[in-house]
């Protein structure tokens, strides 16, 4: 079955670590995003690759880093500069807006919380 | 004012009830339209895509577009409890390159 597969589901952070969050998808898609979903709040993008080896600061990049060497993957690096970093964190994938343009669809999420 | 507007609820409402869901957005170069469901501690599930104004049918659901009040619903036909989650609006322009969600309704549906 085509879908995203986000890992793990629930994360732990010290004080002072960096965190890694994977992000894989099989639907051949080109385009990759990361948001953070805070209570109450609407979804708020972090990061977004729209190729291989490119991509974009969203909204809140502050304390985040990403990579996109692979099509299939986008993990999202949650460093000690980020100060409140206590979140559900979404990945989506879609095909590029510039071409013929398709909704985002989701992963299930990884809960990370501060120890 | 936010770019999406949307009402937090709760909304709760018996089985079997039609349900309205409303967004109001203020860039009227938002072109796309979509809702989502997300059940708690999962991710959202696209549940309608629209790109023009008026509605558009899915079984028990239709989602509908005003471009010109710059508001958008979804009505749920004969609600089901396991319809009880929280919907989101989204939205995007013709270059797409970001989607702008509203805060998200939650809904529950009592037996």
């Amino acid at each position: 079955d085509g879908g995203i597969t986000q890992s793990p589901k629930y994360l732990f952070r010290k004080e002072g670590q960096n965190v890694t969050l994977s992000c894989e998808q099989n639907l051949n898609h080109d385009a990759m995003y990361w948001y953070r979903q805070d209570p109450g709040q609407g979804l708020r993008l972090i990061y977004y690759s729209q190729i291989v080896n490119d991509f974009q600061k969203g909204d809140i990049a502050e304390g985040y880093s990403v990579s996109r060497e692979k099509k299939e993957s986008f993990p999202l690096t949650v460093t000690s500069a980020q100060k409140n970093p206590t979140a559900f964190y979404l990945c989506a994938s879609s095909t590029p807006p510039s071409r013929n343009h398709q909704p985002q669809h989701f992963g299930d999420g990884t809960r990370l919380s501060i120890l | 004012q936010k770019e999406v507007e949307q009402d937090p609820g709760p909304l709760s409402v018996p089985e079997g009830a039609i349900v309205s869901l409303n967004c109001t957005y203020s860039n009227s170069a938002f072109q796309y339209f979509m809702w989502y469901r997300q059940y708690s501690r999962k991710g959202p599930e696209l549940l309608m895509y629209t790109y023009s104004s008026g509605n558009k049918e899915d079984g028990r659901f239709t989602a509908q577009v005003d471009k010109s009040s710059k508001y958008i619903s979804l009505f749920i036909r004969d609600s089901q409890p396991s319809d009880s989650a929280t919907y989101l609006c989204a939205m995007g322009d013709s270059s797409a390159s970001k989607i702008i969600f509203g805060s998200g309704t939650r809904l529950s549906i009592r037996p």
